[in-house]
């Protein structure tokens, strides 16, 4: 069966620091992989997808960056912090193009 | 980009009462989910519903996709059943649009 992994549960960083949070899928191959944010506990916004190694699409724009190295490995970045960047990060996957989609348990980043 | 809008924002329930959650979308829709947020953030698939009814146990779901909309139903509500309920859309683009959300607390 499928599972989605992503870490760390809860981060706290300084203004100005680096992020890297990772999310790994296993089970399936090339699944269309996702970002989304959370910020006050509704609503959630969609970052980056990406449907192949290296393919990626950016939503919004951000102090964010995304990256998928590996075809069941996604990356969301940040060089610098900002406090504006606190929130619950959910990495997602899916199968296909609309196929039912699967969420991580999430980041929870706070930046002091 | 695709609207999805939910009602109520907020539900109060007595336990064991029944109550209807609603999702309007914009546009024709490729999927549509519906989930469950619980109090430590992490989001459980209830339905995968792009048209139709399905049901699972005391929750059951319909979406009319001629209309536009979905209907999330819970019977007998429990405790349990506490927290943010979203539906989320893919319509012609790569990926899923959430509502809101609409927040119940069940009150035992």
């Amino acid at each position: 069966s499928q599972t989605i992994h992503q870490w760390p549960a809860t981060l706290v960083q300084p203004v100005g620091s680096p992020l890297s949070l990772e999310c790994t899928v296993e089970g399936t191959s090339n699944p269309n992989l996702y970002w989304y944010r959370q910020a006050a506990g509704r609503g959630l916004q969609l970052l980056f997808y990406s449907v192949g190694i290296g393919q990626i699409s950016s939503e919004v724009p951000q102090n964010l960056s995304a990256s998928r190295p590996q075809d069941r490995q996604f990356i969301l970045s940040s060089k610098k912090l900002l406090l504006s960047d606190s929130g619950f990060y959910l990495c997602a996957w899916s199968v296909s193009r609309a196929g039912e989609a699967f969420f991580g348990q999430g980041t929870r980043l706070t930046v002091v | 980009g695709i609207q999805v809008e939910q009602s109520p924002p907020d539900l109060i329930l007595q336990e064991g009462a029944n109550s209807t959650l609603r999702c309007n979308f914009s546009d024709s829709v490729n999927n549509l989910q519906w989930f469950h947020q619980n109090p430590w953030g992490q989001l459980i698939n209830l339905f995968y519903i792009p048209s139709g009814t399905k049901q699972n146990g005391r929750l059951s779901a319909t979406t009319v996709a001629t209309e536009r909309y979905s209907l999330l139903y819970i019977s007998s509500s429990q405790t349990t059943d506490s927290g943010v309920y979203f539906c989320a859309v893919e319509g012609a683009g790569n990926k899923l649009t959430f509502g809101g959300g609409t927040r119940v607390l069940v009150k035992p």
